[in-house]
């Protein structure tokens, strides 16, 4: 059982907007750790869509956005597009066991 | 562009050593933080430990007393060894790159992965 709280998965049709929560806890997001969110397409390496909460990095569109508030955070991704069905995982850090980096269980989107 | 290339035996035998490298091309490996990162097939991501070039290495407390992390800069290469293997650790095996902003690096933040090398554990 991952430390990060997601859905296992969520849809929407295209030009739709989805959201994607992770819950943490005291020991991570509300620690005021930072959340990283990673796309992985099918069979590919997973691919960094946002960092420290609400950054993008250079070439992830603008339609991916992230926030975050307390011990949880969200992945919003507006104007879905069919390219855009793969899994997402949130990411942070963890202070407790003298500290590690912990993972969300994944969300699949899936593009109806 | 950095880029990461695992590599390692695609089959392990129960209760023997899982050893894999990553090799790190197109850019310097001084002052960073490296990851492995796996994924059992249909499951999710899970970190295994990081190791910084001088030698420094934190891994994941469920994990700690069967993992060694080592780095050879002078090879440009991370090494993982996992000992005492079992089906539980088949797995898609990833090396990450740490984000750096000048001399300061993350201990948590990715931003570069290798493709990953899958390590079936079977007899």
């Amino acid at each position: 059982q991952s430390i990060l709280t997601q859905p296992p998965s969520v849809s929407g049709a295209p030009g739709q907007r989805v959201t994607i929560s992770c819950t943490g806890s005291s020991s991570n997001i509300g620690a005021d750790f930072d959340v990283q969110w990673y796309q992985q397409l099918p069979g590919a390496a997973p691919r960094l869509l946002i960092y420290g909460n609400t950054n993008r990095p250079s070439g992830v569109p603008d339609r991916f956005s992230g926030s975050k508030s307390d011990t949880s955070a969200s992945l919003a991704i507006t104007g879905l597009q069919a390219e855009d069905e793969a899994d997402y995982y949130c990411q942070s850090y963890d202070h407790s066991l003298s500290g590690h980096v912990v993972f969300g269980g994944g969300t699949k989107l899936t593009v109806l | 562009q950095v880029q990461l290339q695992e590599s390692g035996p695609g089959l392990v035998k129960p209760s023997e050593t899982l050893s894999l490298t990553c090799t790190v091309s197109g850019g310097s490996m001084r002052n960073s933080f490296w990851s492995w990162i796996r994924q059992p097939p249909g499951k999710g991501l899970e970190w295994i430990g990081y190791i910084h070039d001088s030698g420094t290495t934190k891994n994941n407390p469920s994990l700690s007393s069967r993992v060694t992390i080592s780095v050879d800069t002078s090879r440009n290469q991370v090494s993982l060894r996992l000992t005492s293997v079992t089906a539980a650790d088949t797995a898609l095996y990833y090396c990450a790159r740490h984000a750096c902003r000048g001399v300061t690096c993350s201990l948590y933040l990715f931003d570069s992965w290798g493709q990953g090398t899958l390590v079936t554990v079977s007899s």
